[in-house]
């Protein structure tokens, strides 16, 4: 089946600092979904982003679809953008049929 | 328009009991999947519903099932607890997992503890 791998695992900044998470995927995909998990456990939705550029504040994303990659920059990080990043992909299983597949996420520390 | 919404938040349970969780997809939404996130495995696919049917399911013993309400709300059952079903269980919501735009919105999660 298809691999979702994201990198880095770990990432700890300063306040005030830019920086930018990975998802490499091994197969064509039919959609990408990028979220932000809080400390609660909540997946909140950041981009919906199957191919192309999304701007949205101080977050945007990027995917190379023909690649197979996609990139979430965050710039000027604050403390409330600490937590875990996943990035997830939507396969075919069979005709007519598809599911998300999440990578192993990459957990963010963002320093005062 | 409100979100998904999932009851209850928070469960204990001990090993060989049965439990149900339950998942209210946002209005409009026709298809519920559900996922079970631990440590060890991360997040994992369960099943999906879509017009009361299980359309995918995930590699996962028959002890875990669910189901789909006219309405669109699910339910899933875990029967014969294990100590490994200990886990967060999330479920998400789409309007139709045949349209190409098909963004799933996630609730707030199920947090099962077995002892």
């Amino acid at each position: 089946g298809i691999q979702v791998e994201q990198s880095p695992p770990d990432l700890i900044l300063q306040e005030g600092a830019n920086s930018t998470l990975r998802c490499n995927f091994s197969d064509s995909v039919n959609n990408l979904q990028w979220f932000h998990q809080n400390p609660w456990g909540q997946l909140i939705n950041l981009f919906y982003i199957p191919s192309g550029t999304k701007q949205n504040g101080r977050l945007s994303a990027t995917t190379v679809a023909t690649e197979r990659y996609s990139l979430l920059y965050i710039s000027s990080s604050q403390t409330t953008d600490s937590g875990v990043y996943f990035c997830a992909v939507e396969s075919s299983i069979t005709s007519g049929t598809y599911k998300y597949i999440f990578g192993t996420g990459t957990r963010l520390k963002v320093l005062a | 328009k409100a979100g998904v919404t999932q009851t209850p938040r928070y469960l204990i349970k001990t090993r060989g009991q049965q439990v149900t969780l339950s998942c209210s997809p946002i209005s409009g939404h026709r298809s519920v999947s559900w996922y079970q996130q631990t440590p060890g495995q991360g997040l994992q696919f369960l099943f999906e519903y879509f017009s009361e049917t299980q359309r995918n399911k995930g590699n996962f013993p028959g002890r875990f099932s669910g189901r789909q309400f006219s309405n669109s709300r699910s339910e899933m059952n875990v029967s014969t607890l294990e100590l490994g079903d200990s886990a967060l269980y999330l479920c998400a919501s789409s309007l139709d997992p045949l349209n190409i735009y098909n963004e799933q919105f996630f609730g707030p999660g199920t947090r099962l503890t077995v002892l």
